[in-house]
């Protein structure tokens, strides 16, 4: 089964209200990464949290991480309809691996105006 | 400075034709990754180069695929014979450094085969 898997699969919400998704994967990690896609095209990287991390901010992002329960959380706070886009995590393993970031399926917001 | 850029933007090959995508990494990052994106789905790795190492391939599906990197630049996927499967949006990454770094996307090449 995939290294980080996204939960939901997809949320759909109102404008100003607060949007979580969640991802768990499976293995050890160095970090955990969200990257945010519009309409199919590249990702946008958002934050990275290390493993030595529970907590990080970013304007509007808080990202937290459990590494007991090998899961990590978005919170996007006071959304608005340009959030509306896939959001995926992505874990970076610890040194000696060759492919060091795998991305989970994502997860589809959208933000109703 | 310049992000990641790959062309074609859009590629529409007939089955059994070979097609060739590439990608030009941030100058510099030492990393790069090509990954493969159907629709509505995650992201497929495909193929990772490391400096002058030799690149992890254990993603590619098949034969068909293949990819390289000149001076440790710019990077091209080739897929042989494509098949109606092989469409997708085959997306670029580069990083500073390996280790998990944080990836720079291209916009991707959107392939479709008919």
């Amino acid at each position: 089964s995939q290294q980080g898997e996204e939960d939901p699969q997809a949320l759909s919400i109102q404008e100003g209200e607060n949007a979580t998704m969640n991802c768990s994967y499976k293995t050890s990690i160095n970090n955990l990464q969200w990257y945010r896609q519009n309409s199919g095209r590249g990702l946008v990287h958002l934050i990275l949290i290390r493993s030595n991390e529970r907590e990080k901010h970013s304007g509007r992002l808080r990202v937290t991480l459990d590494t007991s329960k090998k899961s990590s959380s978005l919170l996007i706070t006071a959304s608005r309809a340009a959030d509306t886009a896939s959001y995926f995590c992505a874990t970076g393993s610890p040194r000696g691996s060759a492919r060091q970031l795998t991305f989970g399926s994502g997860t589809q917001l959208t933000v109703l105006p | 400075g310049a992000g990641v850029s790959q062309s074609p933007s859009n590629k529409v090959t007939e089955k059994g034709k070979d097609v060739e995508l590439r990608c030009d990494p941030i100058s510099g990052h030492t990393a790069l990754y090509w990954y493969r994106q159907s629709l509505g789905q995650g992201l497929e790795f495909l193929i990772y180069f490391q400096g002058n190492s030799a690149p992890d391939k254990s993603g590619l599906p098949s034969d068909r695929f293949s990819a390289e990197r000149t001076g440790g630049s710019v990077s091209t996927l080739t897929i042989q014979r494509t098949q109606q499967e092989d469409s997708a949006v085959y997306l670029c990454a580069s990083s500073i450094t390996s280790g998990g770094s944080k990836q720079y996307f291209g916009p991707g090449t959107r392939l479709t085969v008919t």
